[in-house]
């Protein structure tokens, strides 16, 4: 089955505690992404990554890194995590951009920061 | 402000009823997406639209791109309690720059 997961699906955690949430597809997809979603926001790209070894920043990329030592692998990384951060993640893969493209989603992670 | 503006923002309709919902910009995309999104799931691709003009229908759901490329609307006929979620529309500005509004959340009652 094609799919996109993610874990932890909850966490709870306390401010400047290192975190990563995992995201592994099994589609080949080149393109991968990170999102936020926030009540009355939407989802925001946090950052992307179009191949193995490239990634970029997205709109909302500060407090967050990311790597993609493996195609099927983009693990997002929390240094210090803040309050702010509180919020509902979601990684994302597609194969290709632009027009047409259907970008599958994982589950989400819930990320509560005290 | 949001690059794409949905309204409305909460909608509460019986069953049977009909629906549509609408996303708005300012910007020209060049293809647009509406996604489902259910409680505890991500976003699953309801539909894609490329051509101003075009519509296209999904069972009940019928979707519009506006002429101009601008704008999007969702129609959903005799909607069922099954159709609840959250709907997102996501214009695609310019090649790996999609933006995502931020939803009407839909609820239909039994």
């Amino acid at each position: 089955e094609a799919q996109v997961t993610q874990n932890p699906r909850y966490l709870i955690t306390v401010t400047g505690k290192k975190l990563t949430v995992t995201c592994s597809q099994n589609m080949n997809h080149e393109y991968m992404s990170w999102y936020r979603q926030d009540p009355g926001l939407g989802l925001r790209q946090i950052y992307y990554s179009m191949n193995v070894e490239v990634t970029d920043k997205g709109d909302v990329p500060e407090g967050y890194k990311v790597s993609r030592k493996e195609k099927r692998n983009f693990p997002l990384i929390l240094e210090s995590p803040s309050p702010n951060q509180t919020s509902l993640y979601f990684c994302a893969s597609t194969s290709g951009l632009g027009r047409g493209y259907e970008q599958y989603f994982g589950p989400g992670t819930r990320l509560t920061v005290t | 402000t949001q690059l794409l503006e949905q309204s409305p923002q909460f909608l509460s309709i019986q069953e049977g009823e009909n629906l549509t919902v609408y996303c708005n910009s300012s910007s020209v995309f060049s293809s647009l997406q509406w996604y489902r999104q259910e409680p505890g799931e991500g976003p699953v691709l309801l539909v894609t639209v490329v051509t101003g003009g075009e519509v296209k229908k999904l069972k009940r759901l019928t979707f519009q791109f506006g002429d101009a490329r601008k704008d999007s609307s969702l129609h959903i006929t005799a909607a069922q309690p099954g159709d609840t979620g959250l709907y997102l529309c996501a214009g695609d500005v310019d090649n790996n720059d999609m933006r995502f509004g931020a939803g009407t959340r839909l609820t239909v009652k039994p």
